[in-house]
Parts: C-alpha cells; structure tokens; sequence
C-alpha cells in the first residue's frame, strides 16, 4: 500500500534552517513526490517536484530558500533563511495510477 | 496567471445532495488532468477524486465511491462533484486542483469551498 509518513511537527529559530522529512512505504522507495504548503487559513500551495534521484522541480515563484532532496525511502524538504510567512503547515504527495496520496502534515513553527 | 474558483458548498442534512463547482482560466482546461482534495476541519488534506481530459478515466478513494461523481465540461472550463448520500464525515473544505501532467503531481489549487453535513 502507497503510503506516505511525515512528523507531525518541526520548529526552527527565525534565520535558520529546517529540513522536513517524508518518507515512502516499502515497495515504493522510488517515487517522486511533491510538497506544498498552507499557510494559516489558506488553501495550499503546491512548491515542488522531488525525484528519487534528488532532482527538484520548483514552482512559479518558489523561493531559492526552498530546496529539496532524497535519500533512499526518504524524500526532504528543506528550508534555510527562515522567515516569519514559512509558519505553515506541509504535506508531501505522491501518485500512482488511478490514485493520489498525501502525507498526514508536518506543521512548523518558526521560534 | 492560473485560477481555479470552487463554488457550491454550503450546509446540507445527512444523505442530501450537493454539487461543487471549479471555475478554471489563465490555462487551457481541457488539457489537464483535474483533481479534488478535501480537509476535514483541523485535518490533513485526503484525495478525494481525479479524471483525465476526456472524461474516460475517473478514479476515486473508497469512502465516496458510489456517493460523488466527478465531471468536467471542457467547452465552460469547470470541473464538478456531485455529492449524493452525504455524511457528516464528508464535512471539509473541498479543492479543485490541476494536475501538472500524467506522471506529474498537482501544481495548482483553488482556495477551497466549504461542505458542512449536518441536521
């Protein structure tokens, strides 16, 4: 079964940096993923394409402080330079035929 | 500039019947495979349900199969739900979104409708 897990929460001084963690189910190591983001009370935001192979594919206007890599089973999202707006909360997606899956969240505070 | 702008939701009574909307512009619709996500209310975000250009592939998770319906009308750019034998589980904000490609993941969303089932 597609699966997809990420720690409920992270938290991170104002100007450092922070890496999120989403890991795929066994069978499934190689799949990209994507992660977006949602702010307080907003919809989300899609930021990126990750691959397997640690290629990342940002979206329109995606700050260079959002990078991403992988390693193994595990895909990372990580984020430098921290700013107040990057208090949020963020979900890895991935696909398969016929069916979209979406990590439980991972909510970040900025300290 | 890419939009999507869901419409319809609203209060309905367990086992009612409600349709959403998702007005799309800035892309051309018809070219894209479209999807809904929903969030229960202080919960993560769940696929809901997706389908191809044409309309000849739809897919959905479990829990509303048989219940909603996904469709499109490529010539008024919208996406639909049609949302039968509701829940009050069903209660959420529901997301038109666009699929970037085939193999690709979603790359745009809608700011959401809210579907509340109770009596």
């Amino acid at each position: 079964q597609l699966v997809l897990t990420q720690s409920p929460s992270a938290s991170a001084s104002l100007g450092a940096s922070v890496k999120i963690t989403c890991a795929l189910s066994s069978g499934h190591t190689n799949y990209p993923i994507a992660w977006h983001q949602q702010q307080p009370e907003k919809g989300p935001r899609y930021l990126m394409r990750l691959n397997s192979d640690g290629g990342h594919y940002k979206g329109d206007g995606i700050p260079d402080r959002f990078s991403g890599s992988s390693s193994g089973a595990e895909r990372y999202l990580t984020i430098s330079s921290l700013q107040s707006e990057d208090e949020a909360d963020y979900y890895c997606q991935t696909w398969g035929i016929g069916i979209r899956v979406f990590g439980g969240g991972t909510k970040l505070t900025v300290l | 500039e890419v939009q999507l702008v869901e419409s319809g939701g609203g209060l309905v009574q367990p086992g009612g019947s409600l349709r959403l909307s998702c007005a799309a512009s800035g892309f051309t619709f018809s070219r894209y495979r479209m999807t809904w996500v929903r969030q229960a209310p202080g919960k993560g975000l769940k696929w809901v349900a997706s389908m191809n250009q044409d309309g000849t592939e739809k897919y959905s998770v479990d829990s509303v199969k048989g219940r909603f319906s996904i469709s499109r009308d490529n010539a008024k750019n919208s996406l639909y739900l049609q949302m039968s034998s509701l829940r009050a589980e069903d209660t959420a904000v529901y997301y038109c979104a666009r699929d970037s490609g085939v193999n690709d993941p979603i790359d745009y969303w809608g700011q959401g409708t809210l579907v509340t089932v109770s009596s």
